[in-house]
């Protein structure tokens, strides 16, 4: 069983374009997480959502907006791609906001050509 | 503000070597600590982690120890197999909050037959 599942696994598009990107968690966590991965490895918070709640949002673009419709998934819902943009997105969920461990989904690679 | 330092690489080593890899971390409360692993073309994978001073982490024979005098987190193996080549993360958890994980930059290890 696939515990946390991200949709597309790859993803390429034009400037400009608008994208979307879905990700579901089927282990009851409360809380969900999208991550950036730039062409260095470089992992970098980007959001997190608690109970269907924005907690953080870290100096990301408005052109970059999450969406909760439950507790068991968060969409990243990107506008007007940039080439900057070009990365591999994850997503990731936790049991609660305490100092637990996070699981991570498989990643969306994204090329904007 | 949090950050984590882990040696850079790629670390390229002989099969049944012994392995050690590097982390310090800076924070402002008393974080948790983890070790993720990367295999390519993967999402990141728990490794080990411990959630305070002293504690130590273990798994599939890695093993890492929260030295809070140091503010290290070093990922030690004793004989390492081909299986073992992966990208490396430490990462840290300060808090209770939704907070991200603030990871290094990861090591990618190269493991020779």
């Amino acid at each position: 069983d696939t515990a946390v599942s991200q949709t597309p696994k790859y993803l390429v598009t034009q400037m400009g374009n608008d994208k979307s990107i879905k990700c579901e968690q089927n282990l009851g966590h409360d809380t969900m997480y999208w991550y950036k991965q730039d062409s260095k490895k470089f992992l970098k918070i980007m959001f997190s959502y608690n109970n269907k709640e924005l907690i953080i949002n870290e100096t990301v673009p408005n052109r970059f907006s999450p969406k909760s419709p439950d507790k068991a998934h968060l969409n990243l819902h990107i506008n007007s791609l940039e080439l900057g943009d070009s990365a591999v997105y994850f997503c990731a969920s936790s049991p609660g906001t305490a100092n637990n461990e996070q699981f991570f989904g498989p990643g969306t690679r994204l090329t904007v050509l | 503000g949090n950050s984590v330092t882990q040696m850079e690489g790629p670390v390229t080593l002989s099969e049944e070597a012994f392995l050690t890899i590097n982390c310090t971390y800076t924070a402002t409360g008393y974080p948790s600590l983890f070790w993720y692993v990367q295999y390519p073309g993967e999402g990141l994978q728990l490794l080990l982690k411990a959630t305070k001073a002293d504690d130590k982490g273990s798994n599939k024979g890695f093993e890492a120890t929260y030295r809070k005098e140091t503010t290290s987190f070093h990922l030690e193996k004793g004989s390492v197999q081909v299986s073992d080549s992966a990208v490396y993360f430490c990462a840290l958890k300060d808090g209770g909050g939704a907070d991200g994980l603030t990871f290094g930059k990861g090591t990618h290890l190269i493991i020779q037959p």
